[in-house]
């Protein structure tokens, strides 16, 4: 599974959008990005993923660059509750089969009011 | 009720004691996962189980053993703890589809277990 490369930390002002940048670029071609989040020793949170085009749910919206090297995590409106440590996590492949994911240091993300 | 369940969710014991974290899900997934997290080092796969027959060490499993006693249990245990293995244990099933297909990574995680060794 490729690598990736997250800013240790940001801050973003409460109600404006975050935005939060993964570099990966030696993804492959059937590899996917997926994002959780971690709020302060809770459990993990599956927020999103996509494999080239730009998604969107409930909670946030995932913009993948066109070469695929590059993808950013919005949430349009953050919140205090948003403050967690976001992971972006590129898997899958058919060589992948295990479902297993590599957790890297993430973005801790600080929403200030 | 949560999907997915561990008990207990706080343990303090002594070295050399042995250790049992329990994990049941309610998703009806046949995957099912332990990851250990220490602070610093993100989450580390501990095992990992396809199906009932099926178990797999993943990364770090020296020093753990795992029983799928159901579809829906998977269990941790630490035959003989150590204060190194004092970390925050938690448990995740995997969402079905094809292997590299939509949700084949979307994984459900637990509250965790936050285990200290003495």
């Amino acid at each position: 599974d490729a690598k990736t490369t997250q800013p240790p930390s940001m801050d973003c002002a409460e109600g404006r959008a975050a935005n939060l940048p993964c570099n990966h670029s030696t993804i492959s071609g059937n590899e996917y990005v997926y994002w959780y989040r971690q709020i302060h020793s809770q459990g993990p949170q599956y927020i999103i993923h996509g494999l080239k085009n730009n998604e969107t749910n409930e909670m946030a919206s995932l913009i993948i660059t066109e070469d695929r090297k590059s993808s950013t995590l919005i949430l349009p409106h953050a919140t205090l509750r948003d403050t967690a440590v976001y992971y972006c996590i590129v898997s899958g492949g058919l060589s992948s089969n295990t479902g297993k994911l590599i957790f890297g240091q993430g973005t801790t993300l600080q929403v200030k009011p | 009720d949560a999907d997915v369940t561990q008990t207990p969710r706080n343990r303090i014991t002594k070295t050399g004691k042995r250790i049992m974290l329990e994990c049941s899900q309610t998703k009806g997934h046949d995957r099912m996962y332990w990851y250990r997290q220490d602070p610093g080092l993100g989450l580390r796969l501990i095992y990992y189980s396809f199906d009932v027959k099926d178990i797999n060490k993943g990364e770090i499993s020296d020093g753990y053993s795992v029983s799928r006693q159901a579809q829906a249990k998977f269990s941790l245990s630490l035959e003989s703890a150590i204060p190194n293995q004092t970390a925050l244990y938690f448990c995740a099933t995997r969402t079905p589809g094809l292997a590299g297909g939509p949700g084949a990574n979307v994984l459900t995680f637990g509250a965790g277990s936050r285990l200290t060794v003495l």
